[in-house]
């Protein structure tokens, strides 16, 4: 069964250090989603890509965060100076119609 | 602005028993629902979701019930199994054209043996 990939599955970093997380979706979808979810909280939606472009974002996404996808498989996060309420578990998502595919995330810790 | 909330945070269950985790949406509008399933350290996981337009909608041991008079869903589980212990989501899948999901806090699941 064909599933989203993400990479790497842990990320350590120093606060104000750029990070970006990776995501491999599945490759006849045509939406990617980043979401997140805080240590016991409810997940959180950061944005959505869609024709290769933002279709959505929401407050957590500020100028800190972008995306991309330099490829046609590869779909990335980049936090360009992380800051300690940026620890979190990150997920990236994919679908084609209905439903989203998540992967099984990346759980960054900024020190 | 648009919340999907859960009754009840934890579910305790004995093993064989029937569950049901219950979430409430607060979009009228809405007309597509999700339910995930999240085990520890992993991605939500799709279970079963539901239009709008139906009332139940069965699975493998699974069913969903949407009463969108009083906007609330509803997951059952017939005969858990500790495989079932999980934190359980609902998701309003319709905000936008983006499928973008809204999120209820999540139901944690704990199935005794």
């Amino acid at each position: 069964e064909p599933e989203v990939t993400q990479t790497p599955s842990h990320q350590v970093t120093q606060m104000g250090q750029e990070v970006i997380l990776r995501c491999v979706p599945i490759s006849n979808h045509l939406y990617f989603y980043w979401y997140r979810q805080i240590l016991g909280q409810k997940v959180e939606f950061l944005v959505s890509f869609y024709n290769n472009e933002i279709s959505e974002k929401s407050e957590i996404f500020d100028d800190q965060f972008s995306v991309e996808r330099p490829d046609g498989s590869n779909f990335t996060l980049k936090i360009r100076s992380t800051k300690l309420e940026d620890s979190a578990m990150y997920f990236c998502a994919s679908s084609e119609i209905g439903k989203l595919f998540f992967g099984s995330g990346t759980q960054l810790s900024v020190l | 602005g648009e919340s999907v909330g859960l009754h009840l945070p934890t579910l305790s269950v004995q093993e064989g028993d029937n569950s049901i985790i219950n979430c409430a949406y607060s979009n009228s509008a809405s007309d597509y629902f999700i339910w995930y399933k999240q085990e520890s350290g992993k991605g939500p996981q799709f279970i079963i979701d539901i239009r709008s337009n139906m009332d139940k909608r069965q699975g493998q041991r699974v069913t969903v019930l949407l009463n969108k008079t009083v906007k609330h869903l509803s997951l059952q589980i017939a005969a858990t199994q500790p495989g079932d212990s999980a934190v359980y989501f609902c998701a309003d899948a319709n905000a936008g054209n983006n499928r973008k999901l809204i999120w209820g806090l999540g139901t944690s699941l704990a199935v005794n043996p």
